[in-house]
C-alpha cells in the first residue's frame, strides 16, 4: 500500500544545531507539504512544493528550508534549531493532476530542541 | 486572509448519540474543504472531502455538508461510539495561487463519547 514515512518519530537536540527532517511518499503525488503543530495555534505551513526543483514558503518559514529533487522526498532543515522550534512536524502529500487533491498525512516527527 | 473557527471547541457526549460539528470559514474563495480526525499522538487521517461544487459527501456513518456561501461547513456523525473519540478537524483550501492556495487548519473539535 502507497504510504507516506517520516523519520525519525522524535529527535532530541541542542540550540544552535542544524536538524534534517526526512519524509518519503510512495503514492507519486506531486505536491507535498511540512506543517507544524503546537498547543493554541494548530497546524501552520511551513513549506510546500508543487513538483521536483519547486519549492515556496508558508505561513511560518523562517529558520525552515527545503529541497525537492525527486517525487518521493521532501527533508525539511532547520538550519540553527532553536526552542521555539520545539514542535511536532507533520508532513503531508497530495495528487492535484486528478483535480481532488485529497491531502495525506504523515506519522509525524517530535522535536525537542534544548 | 482565511480565518477558521471550529466550534465546539470540545464535546463529550453518551455512547449512541447523533451530533454535529461546525466549521466556519471568512472566505468563501475556497477550492475544495476537508475534514480529518486526529487521535492523541498521532498524525491526521483524511475523513471527508468535499469540492466546492458539491453540497454534502457521506462516508459510512460520517455526513459533510459545505454551504460556501456563507462560509460553513457541518460534519455530522450518527449513533456515536468510543472509537469516534477523537480530535476533528476542518480545512478549506483557497482557490489562490500562493500560500493562501493551500489548506487553512481550525484548531478542532475535541470529541469523547462515554460508553
Amino acid at each position: 500500500d502507497a504510504e507516506i514515512t517520516q523519520s525519525p518519530r522524535h529527535k532530541i537536540t541542542e540550540t544552535g544545531r542544524q536538524v534534517t527532517l526526512a519524509c518519503h511518499q510512495t503514492w507519486n503525488h506531486n505536491n507535498m507539504f511540512w506543517y507544524r503543530q503546537d498547543l493554541g495555534h494548530g497546524l501552520r505551513l511551513i513549506h510546500y512544493s508543487y513538483g521536483v526543483h519547486d519549492t515556496n514558503k508558508g505561513e511560518v518559514s523562517d529558520g525552515y528550508s527545503v529541497s525537492r529533487s525527486n517525487t518521493e522526498d521532501l527533508p525539511l532543515t532547520l538550519e540553527s534549531a532553536a526552542s521555539s522550534q520545539t514542535s511536532v512536524y507533520f508532513c503531508a502529500s497530495s495528487e492535484s493532476r486528478t483535480g481532488v487533491e485529497t491531502q495525506y498525512f504523515g506519522p509525524g516527527t517530535r522535536l525537542l530542541v534544548l | 486572509k482565511q480565518e477558521v473557527t471550529q466550534i465546539p471547541a470540545a464535546l463529550s457526549v453518551p455512547e449512541g448519540e447523533n451530533l454535529v460539528l461546525n466549521c466556519s470559514f471568512t472566505d468563501s474563495a475556497i477550492y475544495n474543504l476537508q475534514w480529518f480526525r486526529q487521535d492523541p499522538g498521532k498524525g491526521l487521517t483524511s475523513l471527508l472531502l468535499i469540492q466546492s461544487s458539491q453540497r454534502e459527501q457521506t462516508s459510512g456513518r460520517l455526513n459533510a455538508s459545505l454551504d460556501k456561501s456563507s462560509g460553513r461547513s457541518t460534519l455530522y456523525i450518527a449513533a456515536s461510539q468510543p472509537g469516534d473519540s477523537a480530535t476533528y478537524l476542518c480545512a478549506p483550501k483557497g482557490n489562490y495561487g500562493g500560500s493562501q492556495g493551500n489548506l487553512i487548519f481550525g484548531k478542532g473539535t475535541k470529541l469523547s463519547v462515554k460508553p
